[in-house]
């Protein structure tokens, strides 16, 4: 079923340890996004990618970091985690900007 | 600076009962109003695009409606597999604003 994986589902971290959200699609969509969904904040993006080899940082960059190597992966890296980034993490695709996203299930992680 | 509100924040129906959820917006250069339905634990999934004022767009018991301010997301005779969060968004350049969302309940 084409679509959008992620990986962990979830995870457990502890502070100050650097960790990796892996998320891949197989749609051959251009761009691609990491948002944060957090209660009652909605989502929030935080680095996107317009093609492979390019990324912008959206609204809430700091502490995150991201490379688009090619086509379907579109890691996340936290250097460093913090209990602030305790959150949902969602890996979206679109054809291009202006197009409706296309979301994976998401990434829960606690930062303890 | 660009916001998108949405109202309420959560609504419980009874199955059959019509209502709306609202979405208002203050963005520069708006380049389209998107809906999504959000299940708990899953991902967002498109609903409807609208792109511009006048505009509606129907799925089902849905029907999306756009001003030059705000967008209706209309309910009809809702059933209870129309429980979820339905989020809007608009597209800005190089970014698109997603509201907090609406937690929509309909009891049996």
């Amino acid at each position: 079923i084409a679509g959008i994986t992620q990986a962990p589902t979830s995870q457990i971290l502890a502070a100050g340890r650097r960790m990796t959200l892996r998320c891949t699609q197989d749609m051959r969509h251009n761009a691609m996004y990491w948002y944060r969904q957090d209660l009652g904040l909605g989502l929030r993006l935080i680095h996107y990618s317009n093609t492979a080899g390019t990324t912008g940082k959206g609204e809430v960059p700091d502490g995150y970091s991201v490379s688009r190597a090619n086509t379907d992966d579109f890691p996340l890296t936290l250097a460093s985690a913090v209990p602030s980034q305790t959150s949902v993490y969602f890996c979206a695709s679109s054809i291009d900007r202006n197009s409706p996203l296309h979301f994976g299930n998401g990434t829960r992680l606690t930062v303890t | 600076e660009d916001q998108v509100t949405q109202s309420p924040e959560a609504l419980r129906l009874q199955e059959g009962e019509s209502s709306s959820l609202n979405c208002s917006y203050t963005v520069s250069g708006l380049r389209g109003l998107f809906w999504y339905r959000q299940d708990p634990g899953k991902g967002p999934e498109f609903l409807f695009t609208l792109y511009s004022a006048g505009e509606e767009k129907e799925k089902e018991r849905l029907k999306a409606t756009l001003t030059k301010k705000e967008s209706f997301l209309h309910i009809t005779a809702p059933k209870p597999e129309d429980s979820a969060t339905y989020l809007c968004a608009v597209q800005v350049i190089d970014d698109m604003r997603f509201g907090a969302g609406t937690r929509l309940t309909v009891k049996p």
